[in-house]
């Protein structure tokens, strides 16, 4: 079945680059998420990347897709104290209806 | 706007008895799925309901475990006879049409004791 992989802890300083991994086995998987769950909160989408896609870049936000390697990051640049959260990689084939595979998360930690 | 809501949501109860949790979607998605997370083991799919379509329940751990959702907008998650293993936090998403964002609710935390 679809599996997603992530590490489970990352501790950065603040300021500094956070860069979170995850890799995924479905050669199907059409649509790419990163979602961000703080503490007693539900789930954020932070940002998505379609498979045809190598990078996405959003304010403070770069996602990169290996799709050969079936490898996906998320950098955090300048990384803040509200950035502590934990980050989920997710991934869905097809139209992207079909529900999210997610990954167990990434607690990230930023140390002041 | 307003978001997906979820109620109650904290819900302690005991061991073999069933509970409801209540999931109110965004005005006018058609999606609607339930996810649990468990310590530890990230979010785990349950079921999901697209529309008018019968609801993919290939999610579901147990015959315990049911959902319906009337009218095509609230939806209920019960779980019958709890088990201590069914503590967990049910999340609740909707989704509109197109494959994009899946909208989460603040989840249920269940505690069976």
């Amino acid at each position: 079945g679809e599996d997603v992989e992530q590490s489970l802890f990352l501790s950065v300083r603040e300021g500094d680059s956070s860069v979170i991994n995850c890799t995924y086995t479905d050669s199907s998987s059409t649509y790419l998420y990163w979602y961000k769950q703080e503490p007693g909160a539900g789930l954020q989408l932070l940002t998505y990347i379609f498979s045809n896609m190598d990078m996405k870049q959003d304010q403070r936000l770069t996602v990169l897709l290996n799709k050969k390697d079936k490898h996906l990051s998320l950098r955090i640049a300048d990384t803040q104290t509200g950035d502590s959260a934990i980050y989920f990689c997710a991934e869905s084939n097809d139209s992207g209806n079909t529900p999210l595979v997610f990954g167990k998360g990434t607690r990230l930690s930023v140390i002041a | 706007g307003a978001g997906v809501s979820q109620s109650p949501s904290n819900k302690v109860t005991e061991k073999g008895k069933d509970v409801e949790l209540r999931c109110d979607p965004i005005s006018g998605h058609t999606a609607l799925y339930w996810y649990r997370q468990s310590l530890g083991q990230g979010l785990e799919f349950l079921i999901y309901f697209q529309g008018n379509s019968a609801p993919d329940k290939s999610g579901l751990p147990s015959d315990r475990f049911s959902a319906e959702r009337t009218g095509g907008s609230v939806s209920t998650l019960t779980i019958q006879r709890t088990q201590q293993e069914d503590s967990a936090v049910y999340l609740c998403a909707s989704r509109a049409g197109g494959p994009y964002e899946q909208y989460f609710g603040p989840g249920t935390r269940l505690t069976v004791t």
